[in-house]
């Protein structure tokens, strides 16, 4: 059984432009959520999808965003990058929301210069 | 609101020798709890998880975790620690008493785990 999958792995982006990030779920898995991983705030929780609705969302700007599609699959995206945007960002999947078999995929290394 | 504390930035131990990483969680309802280990320039790998039932909690890798809900911990274990265990571990909290979690999961700052030959 596949894990969760991340693409791109890594990227670099200028201050100002946008990215978008992709997240497929293990197979069966309808929730995905996302984190954000720098070393000085730790993991920080950004949103959750199930159904293709958002469930909840971490305390992070409008300029983060995501949506889910029919299939499970995710992207988030992040608008007018700034410096302090550069992270790893973590997609994890679940077979329901506020699920307690939780698995992470390998991240997006994301650098804005 | 639900946080997690983890003590010690470095825990150091001998290989062979039983480790311990340490966990303290805060929740207003009952939590799920969790362990995961991340590796470098790696995403964050499931090593056990707490839902109800039994406070001794066996994982993946030999590890194991005590819930001890009068003092809101969760510590790691493993008997015998071995090099390739050398790691970062992030300790995590879902408190189910509100709403089943709609924070997500919230996790401590991590602890870098060295095990010395």
């Amino acid at each position: 059984k596949a894990g969760v999958t991340q693409t791109p792995r890594y990227l670099i982006k200028t201050r100002g432009q946008q990215v978008t990030l992709s997240c497929s779920p293990i197979s069966g898995h309808r929730s995905v959520s996302w984190y954000q991983q720098t070393p000085g705030q730790g993991l920080q929780f950004l949103f959750e999808y199930f159904s293709e609705t958002q469930r909840n969302k971490g305390n992070f700007p409008g300029r983060f965003s995501g949506r889910q599609f029919s299939n499970s699959r995710s992207e988030m995206n992040v608008s007018t990058l700034e410096l302090g945007d550069s992270a790893l960002y973590l997609c994890a999947s679940s077979s329901l929301p506020g699920g307690n078999t939780i698995y992470f995929g390998e991240g997006s290394w994301l650098t804005v210069v | 609101a639900q946080s997690v504390a983890q003590p010690e930035d470095q825990v150091n131990v001998a290989e062979g020798n039983p480790l311990t990483v340490k966990c303290t969680y805060s929740v207003s309802g009952n939590p799920y709890l969790f362990w995961y280990v991340q590796y470098p320039n790696r995403g964050l790998q499931f090593l056990l998880k707490y839902i109800t039932g039994d406070n001794l909690v066996k994982g993946s890798y030999g590890f194991e975790a005590e819930f001890n809900k009068s003092q809101t911990s969760f510590h790691l274990k493993k008997p015998s620690a071995l090099v390739s265990d050398s790691a970062l571990y992030f300790c995590a909290v879902r408190d189910i008493g509100s709403g089943g979690g709609a924070d997500g999961l919230t996790f401590g700052k991590g602890t870098h785990l060295i095990i010395q030959p």
